[in-house]
């Protein structure tokens, strides 16, 4: 049974690092990842997404790497700013069948000025 | 072009109400979902829908229904409900819609349910 962990559940750094989010899961055999930002109250809004023949996928300041035999991904964000505090989680999916697609319980940061 | 929308944004039941939160995507997207989001949680799938007239249970269906008439629209019923379905709901679509990557998902804003 696939599971997806994100560690640590909340992080908090000053304006202006750089810093990584985790992603592990347990099943190897994904169709594609998925990075999410959620606001307090808010639903998802989807950041990136890293189909299975890939490696990494970049937007702006925010790059999510995949390495499927360790079972990781990581979501990197330069330079962080306040307006990033969010709380990030990741999905993955087993194939494009819509009911394997498992979620992280996400990680909280916060980005302190 | 409004994405997915979902209604109401908040609603209290007592046990035993039944209601239904709507869903309605406007990108013509194949495939519609139902989650939950319970307090500190990751997401878990209630029911899904790969077309018009398709769904299947997702992780967590019992003490849910839900139907697909058209492309369009995916309500989400509760018929009897119960404390432990005070949750958070979202739904959300998914297939090819402006050159992007197929199954990206995209997220309502989500519906606060307290039953009590």
């Amino acid at each position: 049974k696939q599971e997806v962990t994100q560690i640590p559940a909340a992080l908090s750094v000053p304006e202006g690092e750089n810093l990584v989010l985790n992603c592990s899961f347990t099943d190897s055999a994904i169709y594609n990842l998925q990075w999410f930002r959620q606001d307090p109250g808010k639903g998802l809004t989807s950041l990136l997404l890293i189909q299975s023949s890939q490696r990494e996928q970049t937007s702006g300041r925010l790059n999510a790497s995949l390495d499927k035999s360790s079972g990781r991904s990581t979501l990197y964000i330069a330079a962080s700013q306040p307006g990033d505090s969010a709380t990030y989680l990741c999905a993955v999916s087993r194939y494009s069948s819509a009911s394997k697609i498992i979620f992280g319980s996400g990680t909280r940061l916060s980005i302190r000025p | 072009n409004a994405g997915v929308t979902q209604t109401p944004k908040f609603r209290i039941l007592k046990i035993g109400q039944s209601m239904t939160l709507q869903c309605t995507q406007d990108m013509n997207h194949n495939y519609m979902y139902w989650y939950r989001q319970d307090p500190g949680m990751g997401l878990k799938l209630i029911y899904y829908s790969v077309g018009a007239g398709i769904t299947d249970k997702g992780e967590v269906p019992n003490g849910y229904n839900v139907s697909r008439s058209t492309t369009e629209d995916f309500p989400l019923r509760l018929e009897l409900a119960a404390p432990s379905q005070t949750s958070v709901y979202f739904c959300a679509s998914s297939g090819i819609s402006g050159g992007r990557s197929s199954y990206e998902q995209y997220f309502g804003p989500g519906t606060r349910l307290t039953v009590t």
